[in-house]
């Protein structure tokens, strides 16, 4: 069973501010099953990344993932207030990683 | 428009069941495997079940295996889960969530709003 980590738990950061997040698997991860979700409170998770580095659907260009094998990033160029929100990375068995809380500072 | 609206969800006493229903309106519903995914409070996600489009494929998290039951009803453009020997674990917010693909490719495009389930005596 593929296990997904996600760090760091929590980013504390600025409007206009980079955020890179980080998703390793414990096993090599076919990088077209991997797909990155925002969730903001109260609301049900959003499609943001799929296939590791394609954007879905009406998902801004600050938004972007890559990696391969183990090793996957979600980066967000520059924060917007809406961006403040918890993070999840998922492959394909389902499984998703435990979340990462991106804060204002 | 893609609208994904649970219902049935309540409280129940551990050891009872409980069926959680989908009602699916936008898309073509026999096209897309559909899946539940649950959250319980204050934690993450976890998958629980996926149906394939035409119903004869479906797949179980270890967690619910033998206890769950996934369905769908094609022409009521309706997903099912139904729930027997709960559990206080099995308390979360339950959404259903449509893949991309007939067959199920675990990429989730659209999700509902949920149905909290809470398992308590």
């Amino acid at each position: 069973e593929i296990v997904l980590t996600q760090s760091p738990g929590t980013l504390s950061l600025s409007p206009g501010e980079r955020a890179t997040l980080s998703c390793r698997a414990s096993q090599s991860v076919s990088s077209s099953y991997l797909a990155w979700y925002q969730q903001k409170p109260g609301q049900a998770p959003r499609l943001l990344i799929y296939g590791a580095s394609s954007r879905a659907t009406g998902i801004p260009d600050r938004f972007s993932g890559s990696g391969s094998g183990t090793d996957f990033t979600l980066t967000i160029s520059r924060l917007e207030p809406e961006d403040f929100a918890v993070y999840y990375c998922q492959q394909y068995n389902g499984a998703f990683g435990q979340g990462t809380k991106v804060e204002i500072k | 428009e893609v609208q994904l609206v649970e219902s049935g969800g309540g409280v129940v006493q551990p050891g009872g069941s409980l069926r959680l229903s989908c009602a699916a309106s936008g898309f073509t519903f026999d096209d897309y495997a559909m899946h539940w995914v649950r959250q319980a409070p204050g934690k993450g996600l976890e998958w629980v079940s996926l149906i394939s489009g035409d119903g004869g494929s479906t797949y179980y998290a270890d967690s619910v295996k033998g206890r769950f039951t996934i369905s769908r009803d094609n022409s009521k453009n309706s997903l099912y889960l139904q729930m027997n020997s709960l559990r206080t674990e099995d308390t979360a917010l339950y959404y259903c969530a449509k893949d991309t693909y007939v067959w199920g490719s675990y990429r989730f495009d659209y999700w509902g709003q949920g149905t909290l389930v809470t398992v308590s005596s």
